[in-house]
């Protein structure tokens, strides 16, 4: 039991919508991270966040955004979604400050549907 | 670019055998390597790391060896067992900032 929730679990949008998805970390976790995975891929880094704070952020464009929260929760926010967009969307919780060794610890993953 | 490949898609081992994952990588800044496994409907859940610094870390039936100088990494798990079933996922990190590559996952089938 990781204690990393997100929701909703599944989601159906159509193209051009935006979209939120939640996750709550860990309680004490300082660092979230989002990740995207594709069908039959592996998770792609999307972005991070440090108190609040983004601290490193993966090849997606400006259209994707996040927010962090003092509670441990934390928002991923796609705009003007694209077909592409279609995935499962992991949000990952870990206790540092994001170092290389600091174990992330996932939640189940929101599945999004672009139509 | 794909920094971090696991080029079998899948595995398929006998129960009590040997069960060895592969993983290969490119970027030679990667200074930590993980293992996640994966049930359908589920995160992926961390299994075993290793810092660049080593080449072998062990964690009970689980263990994970480096070769630096031909890049690539390897799970072993020893006995393997029908509900080691799953996805495994090869990932790297460079450094601060922790953002993880993903290699593209082996499915692992363990039969009875």
């Amino acid at each position: 039991e990781t204690g990393v929730t997100q929701s909703p679990t599944h989601l159906i949008k159509t193209r051009g919508q935006q979209v939120t998805l939640r996750c709550s970390s860990q309680s004490g976790h300082n660092t979230v991270s989002w990740y995207q995975q594709a069908l039959g891929q592996g998770p792609q880094f999307i972005f991070q966040y440090y108190r609040e704070e983004e601290n490193g952020r993966g090849n997606f464009p400006p259209r994707f955004s996040g927010l962090q929260f003092p509670n441990y929760s934390s928002e991923l926010n796609v705009n003007a979604l694209e077909l592409d967009d279609s995935a499962l969307y992991l949000c990952a919780s870990s206790l540092g400050r994001g170092g290389s060794s600091d174990t992330q610890y996932f939640g189940p993953g929101t599945r999004l549907t672009v139509l | 670019d794909q920094q971090v490949k696991q080029n079998s898609p899948s595995l398929s081992v006998q129960e009590g055998r040997i069960s060895i994952l592969n993983c290969d990588y490119t970027n030679s800044m990667f200074d930590y390597f993980l293992w996640y496994k994966k049930y359908p409907a589920e995160g992926p859940t961390f299994l075993i790391s290793i810092s660049s610094i080593k080449d072998k870390n062990e964690d009970g039936r689980f263990t994970v060896f480096l070769n630096k100088s031909a890049k690539h990494l390897s799970l072993h798990i020893v006995p393997s067992q029908p509900g080691d079933s799953a996805v495994y996922f090869c990932a790297a990190s460079a450094g601060y900032g922790n953002k993880l590559v993903f290699g593209a996952g082996t499915i692992l089938r363990v039969k009875s």
